[in-house]
């Protein structure tokens, strides 16, 4: 079946430091890919997505690019911020499917020291 | 704009209690769904619908109930509450499902939930 993994945490990193949070998925087609966030003490929100192989999602300085050829969709942004600080979850809605589809992945906290 | 807006937001419950978390959308979503989420785990999919008068399992329905009786209204129902209901619930709607593309979900802040 469809799932997603993403590495797992805590991931932290000092201020300005570069980010990359991996996510790999298994997917038949062309599944829609999405980061979501979550901040402390709030529910997940979209952060960005990609609808197609190649797409690139952007958001807040946060990026991540749809691959096709390796299933990836990895999340990077050059310059953490304290205020990053969330756990972030990976996650496919197979294609031709509604919401009630998605698979999320485990999530990966980041904490930021300033 | 509220989007959805779940209520409680904490509750303690004792073994054998039941309960209802309610959740409320302004957005005219269709679909709606209810989450559960514990530690390391992601997000497990309780129940969902896709409109008023249709309901249907997710990945982990034992021992909770829902109704949908409008657009707006998606009540989670706790019948006999046991230790291994204790968690954090979201609820979750979209605006449309099927092949539209990109399904984006949009959550409430969450009920966490403890039964002891």
């Amino acid at each position: 079946g469809d799932s997603v993994t993403q590495m797992e945490g805590p991931v932290t990193l000092s201020e300005e430091a570069f980010l990359t949070i991996n996510c790999t998925y298994t997917a038949t087609g062309y599944p829609s890919l999405f980061w979501y966030v979550q901040y402390p003490g709030e529910g997940l929100q979209l952060l960005l997505k990609a609808t197609k192989a190649d797409d690139k999602g952007s958001n807040k300085g946060f990026e991540a690019t749809y691959r096709k050829e390796t299933t990836s969709f990895h999340l990077e942004k050059g310059s953490v911020q304290v205020s990053d600080s969330a756990v972030y979850f990976c996650a496919l809605s197979p294609s031709g499917t509604g919401g009630f589809k998605t698979i999320f992945g485990a999530g990966t906290r980041l904490f930021v020291k300033a | 704009n509220a989007g959805v807006t779940q209520t409680p937001k904490f509750r303690i419950l004792k073994i054998g209690q039941s309960m209802t978390l309610q959740c409320t959308q302004d957005m005219n979503h269709n679909y709606m769904y209810w989450y559960r989420q514990d530690p390391g785990m992601g997000l497990k999919l309780i129940y969902y619908s896709v409109g008023a008068g249709i309901t249907d399992k997710g990945e982990v329905p034992n021992g909770y109930n829902v109704s949908r009786s409008t657009t707006e209204d998606f009540p989670l129902r706790l019948e006999l509450a046991a230790p291994s209901q204790t968690s954090v619930y979201f609820c979750a709607s979209t605006r449309e499902g099927g092949s539209s593309g990109a399904n984006v979900l949009t959550f409430g802040a969450g009920s966490r939930l403890t039964v002891l």
